[in-house]
């Protein structure tokens, strides 16, 4: 059973533009919510986190809320940019020491920002 | 600046070689771990260690061992390799001492099996 989903494989947003990328979970027991980046023949990147006890968190363009009712999480990329063209892991933490600190990744959603 | 080496970017190896992918991090973490991706199957875990020594499976740990006798290097073996071991292989290491840890990965080894 795949606690963390990303639910589209895919997104194409024109230049300018917001990019909104969706992660659903279903453990409730998650701590953290955590979104990586990843170009081709690149590691990913560690990008933005949000704890469980709040609902918003903004770095610049970005910015993640979480939805705790509904197990749902979004990372919002306000402007697009073409170099945030990438995979994007969603991915959740579980509380420390538990689980050997293991987390717990999405399949990824490819960003395309067409110029 | 705080990394994760991978020994290699891109290997060539033959069906039923033994092969060894090496991981070193110089974070002083305690965690790592082995992923594979593969289109439309994102990152999917291997093996991963929370101490020297310590290895557990992850989801995926057929035909791969792993070995970690020092706290920095974590090694990934492929016993006898086979075509559909074809993947990008990704090693990270993790501290897990606050709840918002983020992994660090290294750039990957992209290793063919022919």
């Amino acid at each position: 059973d795949q606690q963390v989903k990303q639910n589209s494989p895919s997104l194409s947003v024109q230049e300018g533009r917001i990019s909104i990328l969706n992660c659903d979970y279903t453990n409730s027991m998650f701590d953290y919510f955590l979104w990586y980046k990843k170009y081709p023949a690149e590691g990913p990147t560690f990008l933005i986190s949000i704890s469980s006890i709040k609902d918003k968190n903004e770095d610049g363009r970005f910015t993640v809320f979480l939805n705790k009712s509904a197990k749902h999480l979004s990372l919002h990329i306000v402007p697009s940019q073409p170099g945030d063209s990438a995979v994007y892991f969603c991915a959740a933490n579980p509380r420390p020491y538990t689980n050997a600190g293991k987390s717990t990744f999405g399949d990824g959603t490819t960003l395309t920002v067409k110029p | 600046d705080v990394k994760v080496t991978q020994s290699s970017r891109y290997l060539v190896k033959r069906t039923g070689e033994k092969v060894f992918l090496e991981c070193v991090q110089d974070m002083d973490h305690e965690n790592m771990f082995w992923y594979r991706q593969d289109p439309g199957l994102g990152l999917r875990l291997i093996y991963f260690s929370y101490d020297v020594k310590m290895k557990e499976k992850g989801d995926i740990p057929e035909g791969y061992s792993v070995s970690r006798e020092k706290k920095e290097r974590f090694s990934l073996i492929l016993e006898s390799a086979s075509t559909n071991q074809t993947s990008m292989y990704l090693c990270a290491s993790a501290s897990p001492g606050q709840g918002n840890y983020g992994y660090t990965f290294g750039s990957g080894t992209r290793l063919t099996v022919v």
